[in-house]
Parts: structure tokens; sequence; C-alpha cells
């Protein structure tokens, strides 16, 4: 799976917007882009996920940039609760075992200030 | 939603005994679940995948002698950590992908201490 890189932490305040980026530069035409967050002492969950166009659900926003190399997930209006590690994932999405593998990078660490 | 509970949630164990921690997918069938080891501020490392009915496959670097993995049924997958060290102590998770394929679902995760 291609690499990610993402900022080790960010800031937001209490109802504004959270852009978090993602690089990944090397992804391949079969990944696609997948975003997880982990709140302390607690398992990921999953939050969105897309391979070219934009994505939007209940949680968030996901744009990736035409070429593919990086997207940023929006938080729309971050509350506190939001505070939380948050992971940029490639993956290929064929079926299979393996194949559903995930690999976490760092993550960025998302503060949400009140 | 599709939900994975892990029991337990937090175990204390001496050092050379075994632990056994359960991953179960409450409303779904997963043919393959993965499991996680997390040590404190670090990122998820990825231990083995679980194949129902089939032998885990390990990354590198995993004892499959050590972590022992059973897959019996499309609910339920266990890890043993056998002969536990103080060095096994850390944050195990485990997740469940549905029987179509798609989003990874990830169980709340159980804290070893092993003392």
């Amino acid at each position: 799976d291609a690499k990610t890189t993402q900022p080790t932490s960010m800031d937001c305040a209490e109802g504004r917007a959270a852009n978090l980026p993602c690089n990944h530069s090397t992804i391949s035409g079969n990944e696609y882009v997948y975003w997880y967050r982990q709140i302390h002492s607690q398992g990921p969950q999953y939050i969105i996920h897309g391979l070219k166009n934009n994505e939007t659900n209940e949680m968030a926003s996901l744009i990736i940039t035409e070429d593919r190399k990086s997207s940023t997930l929006i938080l729309p209006h971050a509350t506190l609760r939001d505070t939380a590690v948050y992971y940029c994932i490639v993956r290929v999405d064929e079926s299979g075992g393996s194949n559903y593998k995930l690999t976490f990078g760092k993550g960025t660490l998302l503060t949400v200030n009140p | 939603g599709a939900v994975v509970s892990q029991h337990p949630s937090w175990v204390i164990c001496k050092s050379g005994t075994s632990v056994k921690i359960e991953c179960r997918s409450l409303d779904f069938q997963a043919t393959t679940m993965f499991w996680y080891r997390q040590f404190p501020k670090q990122s998820l490392m990825l231990m083995a995948t679980s194949n129902e009915g089939s032998k885990a496959t390990y990354e590198q670097g995993v004892e499959k002698d050590k972590f022992l993995i059973n897959h019996a049924s499309l609910t339920l997958s266990t890890l043993t950590v056998t002969s536990a060290h103080p060095e096994d102590s850390s944050f195990y998770i485990c997740s469940a992908v549905t029987a179509g394929g798609g989003e990874q679902y990830f169980g709340p995760g159980t804290r070893l201490t092993v003392t």
C-alpha cells in the first residue's frame, strides 16, 4: 500500500471547521483513501473513504485532488469530542483477506479547543 | 451499524501465565478479522490476519507460537497471549470486515497488563 504523510498535530477552535491534510503522492489507481480516527484509549472509528470523487457523510467531507496525490478531511463544525488522532490510509479495495489490511501511520492529533 | 466487541476490556495477569482475548462481530458475519497491538503514544501495529476456518497469517516479527489466534466461527476470533511477559503489556485491538468486504470495524480494545 502507498504511504501517507500527515502533520503530527493540529489545533482547531470549537465550532470552526477542521481541515486535516494528507499527502499520498505514490497512490496507485486502484487504491482508495480511508480516514479513521482514534479517541484516546478506544478502538479506531471509520469516518469516510473515497477513490477520486469528493465524498460527504454525516461525519465529514473528503476532498481528493484531481491528481489524487493528496486529500483533505473536513470536519465542518468541530466539537470537543472530535479531539482524536486522525489516520489517513490508502488501501486497495479488492475482496479477499489480506487485501483488507490497513497500515496505520502516526496520524494527526487534532485538538479542539473551547 | 456494525458492532465489534472485545472481552475483557482490561486484564491484569502474572508473568508466565496465558491470557485469552475474545473478539466478536455482534450483528454481522466476518470472514476476516485482524489483531493489532498498540503501545503507549504509538500507532496501531498489525499483528495478524485471521480468516475463518483457516490458519492465521502473522506479520513479520510476530511470534505465532506466542500469540495464538483462533477464528472458529464467522463471529468470533480469539487471541491467546501465552507465557506472558511484562513487555507484552499493551492495548490489543481487533477489527472485522463484513463478509461482502468493505469497511473495517474495530473493537474497543483490551488493555493487558502483565506484572
